[in-house]
């Protein structure tokens, strides 16, 4: 069973400018998960969508975060536009359910550095 | 406060020793509790969950659950080298649309030969 599929590995980009990553989920996972981690955090919640409707998206900087699932398979997070302060890793994550205790499967991240 | 909280460490361990590693949440309505292991440079992968009071064993590692005094900990009996990384306690809570996991900072792990 392949993983949970991002790109790109990683992404430098000046202050102000935009950027796209993107996410494929575990073929027959509804839910879809965006973490932000800090280095030395934990991962923190973006987004998470079951299918292609957004379940949460309470932490998510919504004037310059956005994100979307398309037909409830792949999905990209954008920033536009970035700030020192986004520098982070930017993880996606899926699970078969979102009620219960189902594992999430970790992508193995984008690294965003913003200078 | 934190939600989750976790003594960043590092917490340094002689290798065969036991690593004690211990979670705090603030939510009472938390309802199942997982502990991720993350390699540097890597994204977290499970250990172990636990659902109910008590201990619970898998392996080398054991989940201890308190619920009324909201503290979760994790054993790791016989440690190695290569148990050397971040233990992430993550805390999930039931909400209106399904449920949360919210991580704590995570407490790093340095088990020396």
């Amino acid at each position: 069973e392949a993983g949970v599929a991002q790109s790109p590995r990683y992404k430098i980009i000046e202050k102000r400018q935009s950027v796209a990553f993107w996410c494929n989920p575990i073929s027959g996972h509804a839910t879809l998960y965006w973490y932000q981690q800090i280095l030395g955090q934990g991962p923190k919640l973006l987004i998470q969508f079951q299918n292609n409707g957004v379940v949460d998206d309470s932490q998510l900087p919504k004037d310059r975060f956005s994100a979307e699932r398309l037909k409830g398979v792949d999905s990209t997070l954008k920033i536009q536009p970035a700030k020192l302060e986004d520098s982070a890793v930017y993880l996606c994550a899926s699970s078969p359910f979102i009620r219960g205790d189902y594992e999430q499967y970790f992508g193995p991240g984008t690294r965003l550095t913003v200078t | 406060q934190k939600e989750v909280e976790q003594n960043s460490g590092p917490l340094s361990v002689p290798e065969g020793a036991i690593a004690s590693l211990n979670c705090t949440y603030s939510d009472r309505g938390s309802q199942s509790f997982f502990w991720y292991r993350q390699y540097s440079g890597k994204s977290p992968e499970l250990i172990m969950f636990i659902y109910s009071n008590g201990d619970k064993e898998d392996g080398r590692f054991t989940a201890q659950l308190n619920k009324a005094s909201q503290y979760v900990s994790l054993l790791i009996r016989d440690s190695q080298p290569s148990d050397s990384a971040t233990y992430l306690c993550a805390v999930r809570t039931k909400w209106a649309a399904g449920n949360k996991l919210t991580f704590g900072g995570g407490t790093r792990v340095l088990v020396k030969p």
